[in-house]
């Protein structure tokens, strides 16, 4: 059972322009929430996250977004780079600490120019 | 530089044959962990360990040991691969900052197949 959701498997958008990737859980449970970035041949690396005391959370050009009553989160990426082509993955947690989290099965994401 | 480093990055064994997969964190922390990734099933924790001789399983534990004798070192084991065990494997070391700003740091990852 995926308990973390990530429905969309690839979006592509053009540079300069808003990337949204969604993200939907199952766990009400989930408190602490983040999103990796992973390049082929590379391992995840971290870009930001969000408590669930929280609702929004940016930092430069991104951006998460928490709605607990619908169980979502997105990412917003304003402007959308090149360089931002990558497989993201939303992650979250039950104990607000990132010891022991639950993976979405990723969106890869293209920015064309 | 802080950093995460795994060995191989590459493996190409057969079933039965035992393999280590090393882990190594310059970072000081207590918890590491590993994952496995797989097509359509993202990343699912393997084992994750809090302190060095303490470890847990995590989500997918069935046909692998680790240990963690040190704090640096947290290697994976497989006692007799299958091949539904060939995946690409990422070990994570966790830093456990609080207020919201706990964040996991991953090594470049290991590609194992098992014939």
């Amino acid at each position: 059972d995926q308990q973390v959701k990530q429905n969309s498997p690839s979006l592509s958008v053009q540079e300069g322009r808003i990337s949204i990737l969604n993200c939907d859980y199952t766990n009400s449970m989930f408190d602490y929430f983040l999103w990796y970035k992973k390049y082929p041949a590379e391992g995840p690396t971290f870009l930001i996250s969000i408590s669930s005391i929280k609702d929004k959370n940016e930092d430069g050009r991104f951006t998460v977004f928490l709605n607990k009553s619908a169980k979502h989160l997105s990412l917003h990426i304003v402007p959308s780079q090149p360089g931002d082509s990558a497989v993201y993955f939303c992650a979250a947690s039950v104990d607000g600490t990132a010891s022991k989290l639950t993976f979405g099965t990723g969106t890869r994401l293209q920015v064309t120019l | 530089e802080a950093q995460v480093t795994q060995n191989p990055r590459y493996l190409i064994t057969v079933t039965g044959k035992k393999l280590t997969v090393t882990c190594s964190q310059n970072m000081n922390h207590e918890y590491m962990s590993w994952y496995r990734q797989d097509p359509g099933l993202g990343l699912r924790q393997i084992y994750y360990s809090m302190n060095v001789e303490v470890t847990d399983k995590g989500d997918v534990p069935e046909g692998y040991k680790v240990s963690r004798k040190e704090k640096r070192n947290f290697p994976l084991i497989l006692e007799s691969p299958s091949p539904n065990q060939t995946s690409l494997y990422f070990c994570a070391s966790i830093s456990l900052a609080g207020l919201g700003t706990d964040t996991q740091y991953f090594g470049p990852g290991t590609r194992l197949t098992v014939l």
